[in-house]
């Protein structure tokens, strides 16, 4: 069975700019959740999605948005970029909600000049 | 907060010895995980041991619980180059959000 999949590996924005990063999670998992890694921050959650419905949000600001689609392939989105958005963005999946362990994509390098 | 705290924060031992690490967290939990996560790329999902259980095993891994003290260990034995990466404990906050520690960067030597 493939992994969790994100496109693209890299990426280099400046700021002010947006961003849109996506994952494909593994097949049959319905749920996908998101996670910002940072050297200072370490890691951190963003937002869970389940059948297109936004389950969980952590505590970042309203530049932050995702959605999933109705094939539980997901994106989230960065809208005005800043320095301190550069960070491995990490997608994990899980078949439900309720299972504890989550499934790693390798995650997307952004790098805000 | 329930994230965990891992200890140490770095780690360097030679090929073959054990490798230990700890994480303390703050409030009642179901089950604690442990991940690997190799330079730059995603985590992988090494054990889970649930509140009802004090020690589960996974080839050369030892992971205890001790929810009196609110402190997991994981123990890598026999440790091998391929085992240098960072460890991180996580534990489910609310629902389903997933809350990790810092990590502890551990170091194979030849």
């Amino acid at each position: 069975k493939a992994g969790v999949t994100q496109t693209p590996r890299y990426l280099i924005k400046t700021r002010g700019q947006q961003v849109t990063l996506s994952c494909s999670p593994i097949s049959g998992h319905r749920s996908v959740s998101w996670y910002q890694q940072t050297p200072g921050q370490g890691l951190q959650f963003l937002f869970e999605y389940f059948s297109e419905t936004q389950r969980n949000k952590g505590n970042f600001p309203g530049r932050f948005s995702g959605r999933q689609f109705s094939n539980s392939r997901s994106e989230m989105n960065v809208s005005t970029l800043e320095l301190g958005d550069s960070a491995l963005y990490l997608c994990a999946s899980k078949r439900v909600v309720v299972e504890p362990e989550e499934y790693f994509g390798p995650g997307t390098r952004l790098t805000v000049l | 907060s329930q994230q965990g705290e891992e200890d140490p924060q770095a780690l360097s031992i030679q090929e073959g010895e054990n490798a230990t690490m700890n994480c303390s967290y703050k409030t009642s939990i179901n089950n604690l995980q442990w991940y690997r996560q190799n330079s730059g790329r995603g985590l992988v999902h090494l054990i889970l041991i649930r509140s009802n259980e004090r020690e589960k095993h996974s080839g050369r891994l030892r992971v205890t619980l001790d929810t009196s003290k609110k402190s997991s260990s994981l123990l890598i034995t026999a440790s091998r180059a391929a085992d240098t990466a960072s460890y991180f404990c996580a534990i489910l906050q609310g629902a389903q959000k997933l809350v990790f520690g810092q990590g502890t960067r551990l170091t194979i030597n030849p």
